[in-house]
């Protein structure tokens, strides 16, 4: 089965404090995506990553950053986090370049911004 | 970039009553649509997705879809409900890459 691991599951981080958000997935997926769920919101996509090195802003990119160094791993940076971020955040990977699979999601870290 | 909209917060049904959550998108091109579930405390879930051919397609647990192109539609629909199923459910759309809508809370009381 296709893993995708998000390093911590809960974060409690001080406002103005840089974080790093961390995924890893198994199974040599291309596509890589980090979003935010919020009540009443859904999912809203932040970045994705077509390929290493490659990044695209998603709907609510302000405030994140990304870094995708190997394929296998796809970071979220705050760079300076705001109680505003506070949210359960979710990594997804997905095995081709456009469209028609599937996302498998990581199990979520849910990041308190005091 | 494409958007997704789903009509309803929450729906509580009973036990047996039939079931229909609604999804309509925006983006004029060709999409692939899905619906995802997430039960509580676990992750999400793929019922079922749509590409193309048949428009009306079949998940897991008894859940099928109706794609209506002309409507921008992707209904998701169940003829019984069970407790089982409470859990929100999330349309998406995939036009390069995935957006999902708000979700809809469902409750199935005993």
């Amino acid at each position: 089965d296709v893993k995708v691991t998000q390093s911590s599951r809960y974060l409690v981080k001080r406002t103005g404090e840089k974080v790093f958000l961390e995924c890893v997935q198994d199974m040599d997926h291309e596509n890589m995506f980090w979003y935010r769920q919020d009540p009443g919101l859904g999912l809203r996509l932040i970045y994705f990553s077509y390929d290493v090195k490659m990044k695209e802003k998603g709907d609510i990119p302000e405030g994140y950053s990304v870094s995708r160094e190997k394929k296998e791993r796809f970071s979220l940076i705050l760079e300076s986090a705001s109680t505003n971020q506070t949210s359960m955040y979710l990594c997804a990977s997905s095995p081709v370049a456009r469209g028609n699979e599937k996302l498998f999601f990581g199990s979520g870290t849910q990041l308190s911004v005091l | 970039a494409q958007s997704v909209s789903q009509h309803n917060h929450h729906v509580i049904l009973s036990e047996a009553a039939s079931l229909e959550l609604g999804c309509n998108y925006s983006y004029g091109g060709t999409v692939n649509l899905f619906w995802y579930v997430q039960y509580p405390g676990q992750h999400l879930q793929l019922l079922l997705k749509y590409f193309s051919g048949d428009p009306l397609v079949k998940g897991i647990k008894g859940f099928e879809a109706e794609f209506i192109k002309s409507k921008f539609s992707f209904n998701l629909r169940k003829p019984s409900v069970q407790w089982s199923d409470t859990a929100e459910y999330f349309c998406a759309v995939n036009a390069g890459d995935m957006r999902f809508g708000a979700g809809t809370r469902l409750t199935v009381k005993p």
